[in-house]
């Protein structure tokens, strides 16, 4: 079965720090692998995903992932913190066998001056 | 113009009631979803349509049921309602039912029993 694990259900970071939020998966088979950020009250939105291309996936608001599959991991990184960026980010894995999306319990990002 | 609309935003309700939340998308997609998330912000499909046929229904009490009258809509009605409910219902739709697209979500529709 596909699962992914989000280590850290809380991150509290400087503004203008670096951002690092780290997310494993397990799949019997090659993922598709997403991040997704919710602002406040508000609907999910798609920051990047990995489709089996590039390794190294921009995605927006200078936020991006590596996938690396040694370490079966897909780590979100943005290298200076905005206030803007404070919301709960999800990952989530995709496998054909599953055919649907599989999310973490999602990590919220705190930004304080 | 909103992507993915849902109504209502918020709805409050008595133990036992039934309730409907409706979802639209102006995208011209062929796949929709609805999610729960709970209060731990845990969020699990309930259910995909791709072109109005129902493809995915994640072990979900009957007393939920989705209606899709068009590729553009997916109704959520829920019968004799539970404290359990409670959550946060989202709506999303994609292109088609593929890996690799992107699911555009709603803003989320708040219910809450008593």
């Amino acid at each position: 079965a596909q699962s992914v694990t989000q280590l850290g259900s809380h991150v509290s970071v400087s503004e203008g720090a670096l951002v690092l939020l780290r997310c494993n998966y397990s799949s019997s088979v090659p993922p598709y692998l997403f991040w997704y950020v919710q602002y406040p009250n508000q609907g999910l939105q798609l920051l990047l995903k990995y489709t089996s291309a590039a390794t190294l996936v921009k995605g927006i608001n200078g936020f991006e992932a590596e996938f690396k599959k040694s370490e079966t991991s897909f780590h979100l990184t943005k290298p200076s913190a905005h206030m803007s960026d404070a919301a709960e980010y999800f990952c989530a894995v995709y496998t054909g066998t599953a055919s649907k999306l599989t999310f973490g319990t999602g990590t919220r990002l705190q930004v304080t001056l | 113009d909103t992507a993915v609309s849902q109504t209502p935003k918020y709805l409050v309700t008595q133990m036992g009631n039934d309730k409907s939340i409706k979802c639209e998308q102006n995208l011209g997609h062929d796949t929709m979803y609805w999610y729960k998330q709970d209060s731990k912000k845990f969020l699990k499909i309930m259910f995909s349509y791709n072109n109005k046929e129902l493809i995915i229904n994640e072990t979900v009490p009957n007393r939920f049921s989705p209606k899709s009258p068009d590729k553009a809509h997916l109704n959520l009605h829920i019968n004799s309602l539970e404290l359990g409910d409670s959550a946060v219902y989202f709506c999303a739709s994609s292109q088609a039912y593929l890996s690799t697209d992107t699911q555009y979500f709603g803003p989320g529709t708040r219910l809450t029993v008593l």
